[in-house]
């Protein structure tokens, strides 16, 4: 039950794309479909962006994507908005009901 | 409009209990699976423990197996959060998340501080 490794930071001008990445091992992110990205501001509730590796809920702008490859995920943010500036969080199924999240990455709007 | 809201974190002693709550509302409560998930000060999220739409299946991460216990009462829509044994570790923000199928926390609660020291 290790943490899926994240940058720490990411950071990119107005306008710009910033990619995230979280890497595990085949007995989570590379074994399953199950990976999914959430949005943390400070002091509110996280906030699902991704689900399923690719999908996005309802409401969550196209300028969010999400993708894998073994056993890496990664999270795109095109078009940065000021409002996109937050930690962002992976996390993946790891069998037997069991869920491990990324270490986390903070990202920066310049 | 789902709605979480967890309460009962406070300032405990180490080696002390404390029992978290959350209510729900805006969906049918017996029908999901529900979690707590934590993010202690500074650090990362991490996955706490899950339980079944009916309460039969519970599941926790290592570090709180024998000392935590999650449980669900669907006539009251709550999911609560029984801590025992606790641990300076365990100081942490504490959030109730409904969980879909696909393995993902669809909505979150505000969280409820949770401090233990002496």
């Amino acid at each position: 039950q290790s943490a899926l490794t994240q940058p720490p930071s990411a950071s990119g001008s107005p306008g710009q794309s910033v990619t995230i990445s979280c890497t595990g091992t085949s007995s989570d992110v590379g074994g399953y479909k199950y990976v999914s990205w959430y949005q943390h501001h400070p002091g509110k509730a996280p906030k699902l962006m991704i689900y399923e590796v690719t999908k996005r809920p309802s409401g969550v702008p196209d300028r969010f994507s999400g993708s894998k490859s073994g056993n890496t995920a990664s999270l795109t943010v095109s078009g940065l908005q000021t409002e996109d500036e937050a930690a962002y969080y992976c996390s993946s199924y790891a069998g037997s009901n069991i869920y491990v999240f990324g270490t986390g990455t903070k990202v920066t709007v310049l | 409009e789902v709605q979480l809201m967890e309460s009962g974190g406070d300032l405990v002693n180490p080696g002390g209990s404390l029992r978290l709550s959350c209510e729900a509302s805006g969906f049918i409560f017996r029908n999901f699976w529900m979690s707590w998930v934590r993010q202690a000060p500074g650090k990362g999220l991490e996955w706490v423990t899950n339980i079944k739409e009916d309460g039969s299946e519970k599941y926790y991460v290592d570090s709180v197996k024998g000392r935590f216990t999650i449980s669900k009462d669907n006539a009251k829509n709550s999911l609560y959060l029984q801590m025992n044994s606790l641990r300076a570790e365990d100081t942490a923000v504490y959030y109730c998340a409904r969980v879909r199928k696909g393995g993902y926390f669809e909505n979150w609660g505000r969280g409820t501080p949770v401090t233990v020291s002496s």
